[in-house]
């Protein structure tokens, strides 16, 4: 298993472009999740999906969008990035049966963002 | 709302010296407990977890119990490695949810 995996690595964007950060997971998980991390902020969830087809917003949610059309797959996008977003993004995933699992989530490598 | 304050750092110890970081939580109910671990340049790693009162998850030589008396679950080691510098997270997770709620992460550098 490749685990959960996230590309690209790093990233530099200018203010107002768009771009999509990609993640995947092949343990057939069904909660998936997206964090920026900032210093002396610790993680911060974004958006989270409990399936495929199903969204929700986390406590950071403005400026980005998601959608989860496979189980595998749970796409990030920055419509018109701005310098507010330069963070480390990380996906997570578990098997997350609300309430019924104490599951570990499993996080991805990261993706370092810089908006100039 | 859920929140978990930890000490924020930074921390560097000598190799061999005791470690502990304290974590504490406000939630209801009765959430479950994780540390995460970040070593540099890589993602989080669960380290340990408690699901209970007065569990007690340890790994790698790291050790945390589950206090709901004093809404705690410090990590502590008794000697610790050069390779245990890294960042260091307390979470919760609420019964009936995924979403992790984390502090905002301790770092840790251990000297020879």
């Amino acid at each position: 298993n490749a685990g959960v995996t996230q590309t690209p690595k790093f990233q530099v964007l200018k203010t107002g472009q768009s771009m999509t950060l990609q993640c995947a997971q092949d343990m057939n998980h069904e909660y998936m999740s997206w964090y920026r991390q900032d210093p002396g902020m610790g993680l911060r969830l974004i958006h989270y999906s409990v399936g495929a087809g199903i969204t929700d917003q986390g406590e950071v949610p403005n400026g980005y969008n998601v959608s989860r059309s496979t189980t595998e797959d749970f796409p990030l996008r920055l419509l018109s990035a701005a310098p507010s977003q330069t963070s480390v993004y990380f996906c997570a995933s578990s098997y997350g049966v609300a309430g019924l699992s104490t599951d570990t989530q499993y996080f991805g490598p990261g993706t370092r963002l810089t908006v100039l | 709302g859920d929140s978990v304050t930890q000490m924020e750092g930074p921390v560097t110890l000598s190799e061999e010296a005791f470690l502990t970081i304290n974590c504490t939580y406000t939630a209801t109910g009765y959430p479950s407990l994780f540390w995460y671990v970040q070593y540099p340049g890589e993602g989080l790693q669960l380290l340990l977890k408690a699901t209970k009162a007065d569990d007690k998850g340890s790994n790698k030589g790291f050790e945390a119990t589950y206090r709901k008396e004093t809404t705690s679950f410090h990590l502590e080691k008794g000697s610790v490695q050069v390779s245990d510098s890294a960042v260091y997270f307390c979470a919760l997770r609420r019964g009936g949810s995924e979403k992790l709620v984390f502090g905002k992460g301790m770092k840790l550098t251990v000297n020879p």
